[in-house]
């Protein structure tokens, strides 16, 4: 089965800083990847996926991640955050018809 | 096109008391899915339905029940609660279109205490 590590369980930068959030999943023969976003007191929104392809997506928002293989990894990165950005964020990889999710990182953007 | 709504947004319930969640979305989706939310353990996958007739367990299934009463809706239900089903529901739907992976689309949530 697969699983979904997300290293850091709370990320506090400042305001216009670049971030990186850190997810490793289990490796696999063929992989699925998503970045979901959770803003305070809502559902989870889609914000990027790696499907096949470039290994580098971009959401609309100025996140990217990078698909890595060999270190089976899918790291979320903006060079540049707002206090908008300020949510909880999911790393999650499909299985099946399900997605697993990882523990999810608090990223909190401070002034 | 409301996507994915729940009701209720809030409950709360005493123990052994008996409920349902109610989830509906109006994309037309074929795979409809039941999560529970705490903190630091991400969601965790209660039950899924795949199709319209059809469910199936997922990671946490034990002291819950589903309904998949057509394509639309998909409801979850305590039949006794207890102190330990305290958390964020999210109810997700999916196209499942064969062949290509599609995103899951959440619900609002509903907030649970019990008591």
């Amino acid at each position: 089965a697969q699983s979904v590590t997300q290293l850091d369980s709370q990320v506090p930068v400042f305001e216009e800083a670049p971030v990186e959030l850190r997810c490793n999943y289990s490796s696999s023969v063929s992989v699925y990847l998503f970045w979901y976003v959770q803003y305070p007191n809502q559902g989870l929104q889609l914000l990027l996926k790696y499907l096949s392809g470039s290994t580098l997506v971009e959401s609309i928002n100025g996140f990217e991640a990078e698909f890595n293989k060999s270190q089976t990894s899918f790291h979320l990165r903006k060079p540049s955050v707002h206090i908008s950005d300020t949510a909880e964020y999911f790393c999650a990889v499909k299985e099946g018809g399900k997605l697993i999710f990882g523990q999810g990182t608090e990223l909190s953007v401070k002034p | 096109n409301a996507g994915v709504t729940q009701t209720p947004k809030f409950q709360v319930l005493k123990t052994g008391q008996s409920m349902t969640l109610q989830c509906a979305q109006d994309m037309n989706h074929n795979s409809m899915y039941w999560y529970r939310q705490d903190p630091g353990m991400g969601l965790r996958l209660i039950y899924y339905s795949a199709s319209e007739g059809t469910t199936d367990k997922g990671e946490v299934p034990n002291g819950y029940n589903v309904s998949r009463l057509n394509k639309r809706e998909f409801s979850l239900r305590l039949e006794s609660a207890a102190p330990s089903q305290t958390s964020v529901y999210f109810c997700a739907s999916r196209a499942s279109i064969a062949g290509i992976t599609d995103t899951q689309y959440f619900g609002p949530g509903t907030r649970l205490t019990v008591l």
